[in-house]
């Protein structure tokens, strides 16, 4: 019943292959997170948007990966060049902008880099 | 930085027993705990948060109160069912709505039948 809903659900690329998945947030909520939940599922936070601008992003973020989050369109990850390392489920959470929220998640886009 | 520790990888129990998960953190400012449950296949759900010393979240059957003095917000449930089973992910957030979230490590819950 998660009313943040990511597509696809499952992405399978080869090694230097691009992977773009997409999120659109529950309706009303300007605050858009990307995790990365590894095998472990260890999460690890990658970028966070405010409507369309970056609020924080982690080193690797700004070197394969890209996000955006335009105005009137569903919010999407890219990685330029996937790695094997990049497999992992792919975790958009919005939340609304004020403080103690809960972000909500989406399921998740499954992404396997053979 | 912030940290969360849950000790227990993985808890096995009888149907209607009762279960804790130990959840201890570590955070510079005054934080937001919350408690996510994950379903396989699914992304994390949010079961309760709660934001000051003493508040006590609820949800589901399950109970956690934020203790500032111990640093701690153990999640516990009085009779485990068969649904419980998942894994269950203790979170703080401590700068605000823009901030990510701090995830501990998880704790797979199996109950087994009696």
């Amino acid at each position: 019943n998660s009313k943040v809903i990511q597509t696809p659900r499952y992405l399978v690329k080869g090694q230097g292959q691009k992977a773009k998945m997409r999120c659109i947030p529950e309706k009303g909520h300007p605050v858009v997170f990307w995790y990365q939940q590894n095998k472990n599922n260890e999460f690890k936070f990658l970028i966070n948007f405010q409507n369309q601008e970056v609020l924080q992003q982690i080193d690797m973020t700004e070197k394969r990966f890209s996000a955006e989050c335009p105005s009137n369109s569903p919010c999407s990850l890219e990685i330029q060049s996937s790695e094997a390392g990049d497999s992992a489920l792919y975790l958009c959470a919005s939340s609304l902008n004020y403080n103690n929220q809960a972000p909500l998640f989406g399921e998740g886009t499954r992404l396997s880099v053979l | 930085g912030d940290s969360v520790t849950q000790t227990e990888g993985q808890v096995a129990l009888s149907e209607e027993d009762f279960l804790t998960i130990h959840c201890n953190y570590s955070a510079s400012g005054y934080p937001t705990l919350f408690w996510y449950v994950q379903y396989p296949g699914e992304g994390p759900q949010l079961l309760f948060r709660a934001s000051r010393d003493k508040e006590k979240g609820s949800s589901r059957g399950f109970e956690a109160t934020y203790d500032k003095g111990t640093t701690s917000f153990h999640l516990r449930k009085a009779s485990v069912q068969e649904s419980d089973s998942a894994v269950y992910y203790c979170a703080l957030s401590d700068r605000g709505f823009a901030s990510a979230l701090t995830f501990g490590s998880g704790t797979k819950v199996i109950p087994c039948l009696p």
